[in-house]
């Protein structure tokens, strides 16, 4: 069983939706949640990241971890077309510990 | 802002040949990690470094890689004889200390094996 489970898309949203981004996991002690996004042929950016459970609200981006579901999830509302990239979410157990990545999902946002 | 620099942006060598990945972390992180991304693959871990030593690597990591803090700012990754399946992005990262587990990354070196 994979570490994490992201779907890959392609996704796809004319401009101003609200877009939804999901990860599921099977480890449980997995408390750092982050959200990386990826242009093409650079390096992860990071967007944002949540210890534990709850949610966070940085501008137009709101990450959500269920720790109960070991599910977690990345909306973006009013979606611009800059927002085009590959998300990728990441998790780890704690400090200095390896992240594990899911395959990342391709989103383009169309004027 | 602080960020991981990593160089050079494009490495292309002949299979057999060893490479050297170069990174420059953030200056006051303590913990320094190498990934590496297959075209249209997921980012994988091969390894994390801390105080001086390999803290914990994947089975990627095998005996053809390794790790060195050569002085007080750089961060490398050797490949000593490369093989065409080496072919990827390499990222490396590094975060702050025991109370922040969060990875900023560099914008990787793509490695061509041919």
């Amino acid at each position: 069983q994979k570490e994490v489970e992201q779907d890959p898309g392609p996704l796809s949203v004319p401009e101003g939706a609200i877009v939804s981004l999901n990860c599921t996991y099977s480890n449980s002690a997995f408390q750092y949640f982050m959200w990386y996004r990826q242009y093409s042929r650079k390096g992860p950016e990071l967007l944002m990241y949540t210890y534990s459970s709850g949610n966070k609200e940085d501008g137009r981006f709101t990450a959500q971890v269920d720790k109960s579901s070991k599910y977690i999830s990345l909306f973006i509302r009013d979606s611009q077309p800059s927002d085009s990239a590959t998300y990728l979410c990441a998790m780890s157990g704690g400090s200095g510990n390896q992240f594990y990545f899911g395959t990342g999902t391709s989103l383009t946002v169309i004027p | 802002e602080p960020e991981v620099t990593q160089t050079p942006s494009h490495q292309v060598t002949q299979m057999g040949q060893e490479v050297i990945l170069r990174c420059v972390p953030i200056s006051n992180h303590l913990y320094f990690y190498w990934y590496r991304q297959i075209l249209g693959q997921k980012v994988e871990f091969l390894v994390s470094f801390y105080n001086n030593e390999i803290s914990e690597k994947s089975e990627i990591f095998d005996d053809q890689f390794s790790v060195e803090r050569p002085d007080g700012s750089n961060f490398t990754l050797k490949i000593r004889s490369t093989k065409l399946e080496d072919s990827a992005m390499y990222f490396c990262a590094s975060s702050g200390g025991q109370a922040e587990n969060i990875q900023y990354f560099g914008a990787g070196t793509r490695l061509s094996v041919l």
